[in-house]
């Protein structure tokens, strides 16, 4: 089952904006990683956040990790077509040997 | 190896069937990870092999699910007589070291039940 992730949000964004989206969680963290995927090229890593971290970059990428608040946030900035995908958020849990991943967010970059 | 390499991409099988998914990781990774993903959804762990060892199976969702690992690389996923509620993608995943590093993950089999 997915763990405690909000409702999956569906983006319809122009080439050159901001897209930004979101993960929230219910139990305690080691760290939360974004994953993009299409049909192209599969799941792939974008960036990892840790517990004793708030706020990463990476590229075009910004994660901020807010663990009072248990959420996490995905921005991508100046989007390009080439950023239509599926993005999931993965939980590393305490105690777990696994990811746990939310249903994920679609985003389409119309050119 | 430039990444991790799953076979076949594709498979139809008949209900009844069995199956075997192979999966090749990166070399040298020491964790293995399979994971089911179905239509729409993100995807939902199966098993965990630190080299060799099996270590966590509590994802399988029956005993007609089976995983090895006999030499610490090549990893085989097998279902066996096969139900269409096994249709789903399946994609096996592997990491460095520890458990919580980033997982690398290979394209999947599709796997259709009819």
């Amino acid at each position: 089952s997915q763990q405690g992730e909000e409702d999956p949000q569906a983006l319809s964004i122009q080439e050159g904006e901001n897209a930004t989206m979101n993960c929230s969680y219910k139990t305690s963290i080691n760290n939360l990683q974004w994953y993009r995927q299409n049909s192209g090229r599969g799941l792939v890593h974008l960036i990892l956040i840790r517990s004793n971290e708030r706020e990463k970059h990476s590229g075009r990428l910004r994660v901020t990790l807010d663990t009072s608040k248990k959420s996490s946030s995905l921005l991508i900035t100046a989007s390009r077509a080439a950023d239509t995908a599926s993005y999931f958020c993965a939980r590393w849990i305490y105690g777990n040997n696994r990811l746990a991943f939310g249903k994920g967010n679609q985003v389409v970059v119309i050119p | 190896g430039a990444g991790v390499s799953q076979s076949p991409r594709y498979k139809v099988a008949k209900r009844g069937q069995d199956v075997a998914l192979r999966c090749d990781p990166i070399s040298g990774h020491v964790s293995l990870f399979w994971y089911q993903q179905a239509l729409g959804q993100g995807p939902e762990f199966l098993t965990y092999f630190q080299n060799e060892a099996q270590l966590d199976k509590s994802g399988l969702p029956s005993d007609r699910f089976f995983a090895e690992r006999p030499e610490g690389s090549v990893s085989t996923l097998k279902i066996q007589r096969t139900q269409q509620e096994d249709s789903a993608v399946y994609l096996c995943a592997s990491s460095p070291r520890d458990t919580t590093d980033t997982q690398y993950f290979g394209p999947g089999t599709r796997l259709t039940v009819l």
